[in-house]
């Protein structure tokens, strides 16, 4: 079946350490994101890619960082300049298309914890 | 910028009606999308306007009104598996790959 997975489930961070969140997509999918979502808060755009060896920040892009070097990986590092990283991190992929009706298609999520 | 706004929660009975309401205000609009989110799980995807007017699958009907900036989604016959975050989402026109701007989610209750 197609999807979205991410990976670990459940990560914890130490102090000055960068941690890498996975997420793989076999959608055939273009465009790629990554969410960050707090208790009481909507899902906050992270970084972004709409095509292979490229991608842009999003509203809160400073402490972490990505990488696109295949369609179908996309993963997230969180470095020690995140100094509140705890949270649920979202993967989701969509056609890259402005106009479209197409959703975006998340994963299960990884749930990110300061040691 | 875009500001999106829903209740934070709403309680209701099993077989009974709720909708839950969404506005928000943005500097260009080209679609808003409902999506159901269980505790601790993805978001999945409900429902799509662009237009106004209403659209029904099933027991999940969501309207829209691009001159009143507000959408509602309807949710009929609840069942407890209802109980869940619903998420508001508007895609913004003024860029040209249309990203996304959630709000903060509507927590259902349903109570047998």
């Amino acid at each position: 079946d197609g999807g979205i997975t991410q990976s670990p489930k459940y990560l914890f961070r130490k102090e000055g350490q960068n941690v890498t969140l996975s997420c793989e997509q076999n959608l055939n999918h273009d465009a790629m994101y990554w969410y960050r979502q707090d208790p009481g808060q909507g899902l906050r755009l992270i970084y972004y890619s709409q095509i292979v060896n490229d991608f842009q920040k999003g509203d809160i892009a400073e402490g972490y960082s990505v990488s696109r070097e295949k369609k179908e990986s996309f993963p997230l590092t969180v470095t020690s300049a995140q100094k509140n990283p705890t949270a649920f991190y979202l993967c989701a992929s969509s056609i890259r298309t402005g106009g479209s009706n197409q959703p975006q298609h998340f994963g299960d999520g990884t749930r990110l914890s300061i040691l | 910028g875009q500001n999106i706004d829903q209740p934070t929660e709403m309680t209701a009975t099993e077989g009974a009606i709720v909708q839950i309401n969404c506005t928000y205000q943005t500097s260009g609009f080209n679609g808003l999308f409902w999506y159901q989110q269980h505790a601790g799980e993805a978001p999945t995807f409900l429902s799509y306007n662009v237009l106004d007017g209403l659209e029904e699958k099933g027991r999940f009907s969501s309207f829209l009104s691009r001159s009143k900036g507000y959408s509602y989604l309807l949710l009929k016959e609840l069942q407890m598996k209802d109980s869940a975050s619903y998420l508001c989402a508007v895609r913004d026109q003024s860029n040209s790959w249309g990203k996304l701007q959630f709000g903060a989610g509507t927590q259902v209750v349903v109570t047998p």
